[in-house]
């Protein structure tokens, strides 16, 4: 079967707060970005995206923030709910998509 | 709905025993793309399509292979599966290359007895 899968960091949070997901990437030519969620056996959903260009992006209830200097990428929900819980990917383009490790967000009741 | 849909959902096949994933796509995008997703893990690209235009990821394992007949079907063919390639398979679409945005189709999860 599948190989010993990672386990994904974790973020919980109070359903009505905020919510923060942060991720490194990896390649300083990276010009182009992207949150993905993912809810359980779907595919990838598209969330935000951000050009290297930009440092802040910002969606219905979400932002994307950008810091080249030290190549680190956030999310932030508002106002998290009950639908918001699922694995976030963020994904960079430099020559292909390389997707980061993910966190899993569960949004508490 | 324009959408990215796989067939089948859920696929089961013996070790060793080639099998075929399926991807369509009524978007008319020029770049198909094909993912393997293990659990709890990252989506890992194989390869993609732009246009007829095949390229290969470097890591890619040569019992992988592709085909694109056509802008709107994509098919991953795995040649002799083994059990380390059990996983989610996830086709994906784009209007170009490079940085636009991708459309990600359900998934076929691949099991290998």
């Amino acid at each position: 079967g599948e190989s010993v899968g990672l386990h994904l960091p974790t973020l919980s949070v109070q359903e009505g707060d905020n919510s923060i997901i942060n991720c490194a990437y990896s390649n300083s030519a990276s010009d182009y970005f992207i949150w993905y969620k993912q809810e359980s056996g779907k595919g990838p959903q598209f969330i935000i995206d951000i050009r290297s260009n930009m440092d802040k992006r910002q969606g219905q209830r979400v932002t994307v923030l950008l810091n080249k200097t030290v190549k680190h990428l956030s999310l932030q929900i508002a106002a998290t709910q009950p639908g918001d819980s699922a694995v976030y990917f963020c994904a960079e383009y430099g020559q292909n998509f390389v997707f980061g490790p993910g966190t899993r967000l569960s949004v508490l009741p | 709905d324009a959408m990215v849909i796989q067939n089948p959902r859920y696929q089961v096949t013996q070790f060793g025993k080639p099998v075929t994933l399926s991807c369509s796509q009524t978007l008319n995008h020029n770049v198909m793309y094909w993912y393997q997703q293990k659990s709890s893990q990252a989506p890992k690209l194989l390869f993609h399509y732009y246009d007829k235009d095949f390229n290969n990821e470097a890591d890619t394992p040569d019992n992988f292979q592709s085909r694109r007949p056509n802008t709107s079907f994509c098919f991953l063919d795995i040649r002799s599966p083994g059990l380390g390639d059990a996983a989610m398979y996830l086709c994906a679409t784009s209007s170009g290359q490079g940085g636009y945005e991708q459309y990600f189709g359900p998934g076929t999860r691949l099991t290998v007895t």
